[in-house]
């Protein structure tokens, strides 16, 4: 099984829908982070969380919400989807003291 | 502005060739430096180099970090196609733990 799982791996939806992404995580890492790949721009931060009350936005917020219903998920939310937001979304997770991050599969959004 | 830049983009290569990729970085109050191998979706972990002058090495993988010059190498000897991948590269920030990505470098070993 995973150490990070993201659902759904793959979606397909329409400019104006509301989308939600999930993060879960079994490592018992406190950090976790919500990213998009877009092919020339690398990966790119959206928001992060350091622990259940902590949100913060990162690079690229705009457009996109997250909430941490606990330690061990994490999820992102894009209340009105447009299609410059179609990307693959990574999330990850890193423990306190450490800069190593483990990365779920990735969710590959398209909105059309 | 933090940024982390990769050359070369791509690199295509022969099986049993020897590949040096870069990765220059500045970023405020740097901690460390992180390689990942990606082949189809999720990046893998490579190396965490936190600092200057000491190798790590993985089998036919070694990293290097400079934190005077700000630049890292990663040198993959003996290549295989199954090397064939994108190679990115992160520095992370003191206090933030946040992680600044480069764009990747694409590389491709050919049989």
């Amino acid at each position: 099984d995973a150490d990070v799982t993201q659902t759904p791996r793959n979606r397909i939806t329409k400019t104006g829908k509301r989308i939600m992404l999930e993060c879960s995580q079994t490592k018992g890492h406190d950090r976790m982070y919500w990213y998009r790949q877009d092919p020339g721009l690398g990966l790119r931060l959206i928001y992060y969380s350091f622990d259940v009350k902590d949100i913060n936005k990162g690079e690229i917020s705009d457009g996109y919400s997250v909430s941490r219903q606990a330690q061990a998920k994490f999820s992102l939310s894009l209340e009105s989807a447009i299609p410059n937001q179609t990307a693959l979304y990574f999330c990850a997770t890193s423990e306190t003291g450490s800069t190593e991050a483990f990365f779920g599969q990735g969710t590959r959004l398209t909105v059309v | 502005e933090d940024k982390v830049v990769q050359s070369p983009l791509s690199l295509v290569v022969h099986e049993g060739d020897t590949v040096t990729l870069n990765c220059s970085y500045e970023v405020t109050n740097f901690r460390s430096l992180l390689w990942y191998k990606q082949e189809k979706k999720a990046p893998t972990f490579l190396f965490m180099l936190t600092s200057s002058g000491i190798e790590k090495k993985s089998g036919r993988l070694s990293s290097i970090l400079d934190k005077k010059e700000l630049f890292s190498i990663l040198n993959i000897t003996a290549t295989q196609t199954g090397d064939s991948a994108v190679y990115l590269c992160a520095a992370s920030a003191s206090g933030t733990y946040k992680y600044i990505f480069g764009t990747g470098t694409r590389l491709k070993v050919l049989a």
